[in-house]
C-alpha cells in the first residue's frame, strides 16, 4: 500500500512568487492536514480538510489557502511567497474525523522542501 | 502558536540508558499523542493515550498522561542509537492535532 506521498520533493522560488505543493493521502482517508515546518522549529498548524471542507486553519495569513479534491488529494498554494516562507512543508492523512470517540492518528509524508530566495 | 510545549529541548543519553521527555499542553484534549521524527523528514506514529488513561506501554515505550496538570511523560527505555531523533507530543482536540516544539535526543554508543 502506497503511503501519503508529495510533490515536489524540493521547490525553489523567488520572493512575489507563488507555490503549490501537492498530497496524495493513503487510499481509504479522507482527511488531509498540513503543516508547516521552519528549520529546527517545530510543526505549525496550517489547514485541515476532510471530505472536501476545510475544517480548520491554522494562525497564517489567507495567502496561505488550499483544496482538497473529490479524490481527497490536497493541494497547498502560497501567494505572494515571503523568505519566511521557507520550510519543510508536511502533509498527513488519517483515516477517521476528530469525534468525541474517535481518534486521528496521522500518517506523514516525507514533505516538500520550499525555498524562497 | 504551540499547544504543547517538549521538556527538555535536547537530551544526550548513552545506550541503554533511559530517555525521559515531557510534555505539557493548555487546553482540553481528547488524547494526546507521540510522534517520532528522523532528520528533517516525515513524522512517525509511536504511541496515543486517550484522556481517560493514565499510561499506557509499547514496547519499549510508556507514556503517562495528568490531565489535571495538563503534563504527559514519554519514556524510552534501554535505548539504542537507532533512537536518535527529534520526538514531538500533539494534541488532538477532537480532530485538530497540533504538535510542541519536540526533543532532540541524541544517543551515543
Amino acid at each position: 500500500e502506497a503511503g501519503v506521498t508529495q510533490s515536489p520533493t524540493h521547490l525553489i522560488k523567488t520572493r512575489g512568487q507563488q507555490a503549490t505543493l501537492r498530497c496524495s493521502p493513503i487510499s481509504g482517508h479522507t482527511s488531509v492536514y498540513w503543516y508547516q515546518q521552519a528549520l529546527g522549529l517545530g510543526l505549525q498548524f496550517l489547514l485541515w480538510y476532510d471530505e472536501g471542507e476545510e475544517r480548520n486553519r491554522g494562525n497564517f495569513p489567507p495567502r496561505f489557502s488550499g483544496r482538497q479534491f473529490p479524490n481527497y488529494s490536497s493541494e497547498l498554494n502560497v501567494n505572494a511567497l515571503e523568505l519566511e516562507d521557507s520550510a519543510l512543508y508536511l502533509c498527513a492523512s488519517s483515516l477517521r474525523q476528530g469525534t468525541l470517540s474517535g481518534a486521528n492518528v496521522l500518517t506523514f509524508g516525507a514533505g516538500s522542501r520550499l525555498t524562497v530566495l | 502558536s504551540q499547544q504543547g510545549e517538549e521538556d527538555p529541548q535536547a537530551l544526550s543519553i548513552q545506550e541503554g540508558e533511559n530517555a525521559t521527555m515531557n510534555c505539557s499542553y493548555k487546553t482540553s484534549i481528547n488524547n494526546l499523542q507521540w510522534y517520532r521524527q528522523n532528520s528533517g523528514r516525515g513524522l512517525v506514529h509511536l504511541i496515543l493515550i486517550r484522556s481517560n488513561e493514565r499510561e499506557k506501554h509499547s514496547g519499549r515505550l510508556r507514556v503517562t498522561l495528568d490531565t489535571s496538570k495538563k503534563s504527559s511523560s514519554l519514556l524510552i527505555t534501554a535505548s539504542r542509537a537507532a533512537d536518535t531523533a527529534s520526538y514531538f507530543c500533539a494534541t488532538d482536540s477532537w480532530g485538530k492535532l497540533q504538535f510542541g516544539a519536540g526533543t532532540q535526543v541524541v544517543v551515543t554508543p
